[in-house]
């Protein structure tokens, strides 16, 4: 089936505690992407991929980071999470190009305490 | 600033009656996806608007595209409980899918 997978679902971590946000499709897509969802603010971009190696930042990229080794697999990184990325993240991916409809991953709760 | 706004961010309805939706962007774009989320769930893509005029329609809901008004809109149908979620609408720039920015969402609720 195919699908965008992230993992956890649901993360409660203290201040200062280093945590990944896995996401892995199984599409072969070049474009991943993360977003971050907080009520009254929509969606917010944080980062995406174009490809292997190339990451850009989005909207709110600042305490975040991500790495992009494999075509599957974007994780999101958070060195030294605050309770101000307390909010539900989704991943997505795409195939390559403006006329792709983008798929979403099942969302991860993060709370940092 | 790039801005991307819908209206109404709340929308109550009847079954049966037509409605729609605005999304108004900041600055020239010649790509516009709409999305709907259901409550407590992940984004599914509904509509990819590429260029002006263009018009894109799914069952009850019809999505257009006018670039030089910088304006989408999402209308609906005789509307059916099914079709409670929330809406965004988000504007595109750069490479492929690149850098999207959303609007806040429309939360559209509809009632027997």
């Amino acid at each position: 089936e195919a699908q965008v997978t992230q993992n956890p679902r649901y993360l409660i971590t203290v201040t200062g505690k280093k945590l990944t946000v896995t996401c892995s499709q199984n599409m072969n897509h070049e474009y991943m992407s993360w977003y971050r969802q907080d009520p009254g603010l929509g969606l917010r971009q944080i980062y995406y991929s174009m490809n292997v190696e190339v990451t850009d930042k989005g909207d709110v990229p600042e305490g975040y980071k991500v790495s992009r080794k494999e075509k599957r697999n974007f994780p999101l990184i958070l060195e030294s999470p605050s309770p101000n990325q307390t909010s539900l993240y989704f991943c997505a991916s795409s195939v390559q190009g403006y006329n792709e409809k983008l798929f979403f991953g099942s969302g991860t709760q993060l709370s940092v305490l | 600033e790039l801005k991307v706004e819908q209206n109404p961010l709340f929308l109550s309805m009847q079954e049966g009656k037509n409605y729609t939706i605005y999304c108004n962007y900041s600055t020239t774009s010649d790509r516009l996806y709409w999305y709907r989320q259901d409550p407590g769930k992940s984004l599914e893509s509904l509509f990819v608007l590429l260029s002006n005029g263009a018009v894109k329609q799914e069952g009850r809901l019809m999505a257009s595209l006018d670039t030089k008004a910088r304006l989408s809109t999402l209308h609906i149908t005789a509307a059916v409980h099914d079709l409670s979620a929330t809406y965004f609408c988000a504007r595109g720039y750069g490479g492929s899918q690149g850098n999207l920015i959303f609007g806040k969402g429309t939360k559209l609720s509809v009632k027997p």
